[in-house]
């Protein structure tokens, strides 16, 4: 069982489709995180939010969005994907930047 | 940004054998985190260790952080710790962003 739940569980979707990630998190933190883990490749950081604030955007393309409504939320929107984007999508929490943070169980994306 | 290197790549072992594993960094890390990856991809965190030593059960792992390294170590190995172990920091100029080693595969067979 975890503090951080994340929905779908797995993913396909086309180049041409749109879809939305969901992370919520039980813990009461405040600053909660995208990484993405690709095949043979070490987990990347995404974005970060703080307080609802992004604080961090790692290069990532246009093509994925981010949104945090409120603490406990954070989500990512999908459009207009490459099959290079295929991968597993972990979100993350803390309380505060500094501290130790806590993953769901991830999405499992596949782009055909 | 900041290089990890995990070490060894891929382990495995009998039930019951010990092991260590060990996370080298480029640089000064805080926060840093030992996690467990289980098949289904979930990350289990083992320790939040940003110095000195720790342990759980049959787990425990030291970090030196003037050395910039840390090791996990396993005792008495059992099929369930099968998965991939990441090790992972960050530094404080960019809080909040984990660098992450490339893991360490451990097979445990019975």
């Amino acid at each position: 069982e975890t503090g951080v739940t994340q929905t779908p569980r797995h993913l396909v979707m086309g180049m041409t489709n749109k879809k939305s990630l969901k992370c919520e998190q039980h813990l009461g933190h405040n600053a909660m995180y995208w990484y993405k883990q690709s095949a043979k490749k070490p987990l990347e950081l995404m974005f970060v939010y703080s307080l609802e604030e992004r604080v961090e955007n790692n290069s990532v393309p246009s093509r994925f969005s981010p949104e945090c409504p409120n603490s406990s939320h954070l989500f990512l929107h999908l459009h207009t994907l490459q099959p290079e984007d295929s991968a597993l999508y972990l979100c993350a929490s803390s309380q505060g930047l500094a501290l130790e943070q806590y993953f769901g169980p991830g999405t499992r994306l596949t782009v055909t | 940004g900041i290089q990890v290197e995990q070490s060894p790549p891929d382990l495995i072992l009998q039930e019951g054998a010990n092991s260590t594993l060990r996370c080298n960094f480029s640089d000064s890390v805080n926060n840093l985190q030992w996690f467990h990856q289980n098949p289904w991809g979930q990350l289990i965190n083992l320790f939040y260790i940003p110095s000195g030593t720790k342990q759980n059960g049959r787990l425990s792992a030291t970090t030196v952080a003037t050395e910039r390294y840390s090791l996990l170590y396993i005792s008495s190995s059992q099929t369930t710790d099968s998965g991939v172990y990441f090790c992972a920091g960050d530094r404080g100029s960019t809080l909040g962003r984990l660098y992450f080693g490339r893991g360490t595969q451990l097979t445990v067979w019975p």
